[in-house]
């Protein structure tokens, strides 16, 4: 079946300005993740929802992000007045209940550059 | 919080030898520990995992190595082959907790040379 997709897959924006990234996870998965990945770096977590609610976001940098997951499913990433450190790729991955060891399953992300 | 180191950043080897990447935990109550593989502009990919209640797990050419006591967990692949180039991340969880979110190290770029 389909894994995971996200769009876009770029994203150049200019500095101050408010970006959405959006993720579609894997179909019937609950447990959904965000991660941010710098280069050179391992992904770091910032957001897991289980269902509709976010059930962990401790790892949002500041409350200029925020992300929701309305039906479900679809989830999209927010984020304001963005700033040249927030250029990373953001990485979304879906796991089947975000319980035990269920494999968490990564689209291939969306490269934010902010000028 | 969790804190998972990754050795080394780098890694050459030629065709047909091993490769050793080892990884150290801080938190003693992370029992999950999987690999996952990143070649250039792709996504991660899981490749093996090892949960804290065995020593080491195999699967063909790669296998996994955790030492509780010491806190590190290693990933051996033998036989390399060119198609094995990739960056590799180890990551660490606690399975207990809900949403299982994984800690990542800092990722060892692999280069096998024909």
């Amino acid at each position: 079946g389909a894994g995971v997709s996200q769009t876009p897959s770029n994203k150049v924006t200019e500095k101050g300005k408010y970006v959405e990234l959006r993720c579609d996870p894997i179909s019937g998965h609950t447990a959904l993740y965000w991660y941010r990945q710098s280069l050179g770096q391992g992904p770091e977590f910032l957001i897991y929802f289980q269902g509709t609610g976010a059930a962990d976001d401790s790892g949002l940098p500041n409350d200029r992000f925020f992300a929701v997951r309305p039906e479900g499913s679809v989830s999209t990433l927010k984020i304001q007045r963005t700033e040249r450190g927030d250029s990373a790729v953001y990485l979304c991955a879906s796991s089947s209940t975000g319980h035990g060891t269920d494999t968490q399953y990564f689209g291939p992300g969306t490269r934010l550059t902010v000028l | 919080g969790e804190n998972v180191e990754q050795h080394p950043s780098t890694l050459s080897v030629q065709e047909g030898d091993s490769a050793v990447i080892k990884c150290t935990y801080s938190d003693s109550a992370s029992n999950y520990f999987p690999w996952y593989k990143q070649e250039l502009g792709k996504r991660p990919q899981l490749i093996i995992d090892i949960r804290s209640n065995v020593g080491e797990k195999k699967d063909q050419r790669i296998a996994v190595t955790l030492n509780k006591t010491a806190k590190h967990f290693s990933l051996h692949i033998t036989e390399t082959q060119p198609e094995d180039s990739a960056v590799y991340f180890c990551a660490a969880s606690m399975i207990d907790n809900a949403g299982n979110m994984l800690t990542f190290g800092g990722g060892t770029r692999l280069m096998v040379k024909p």
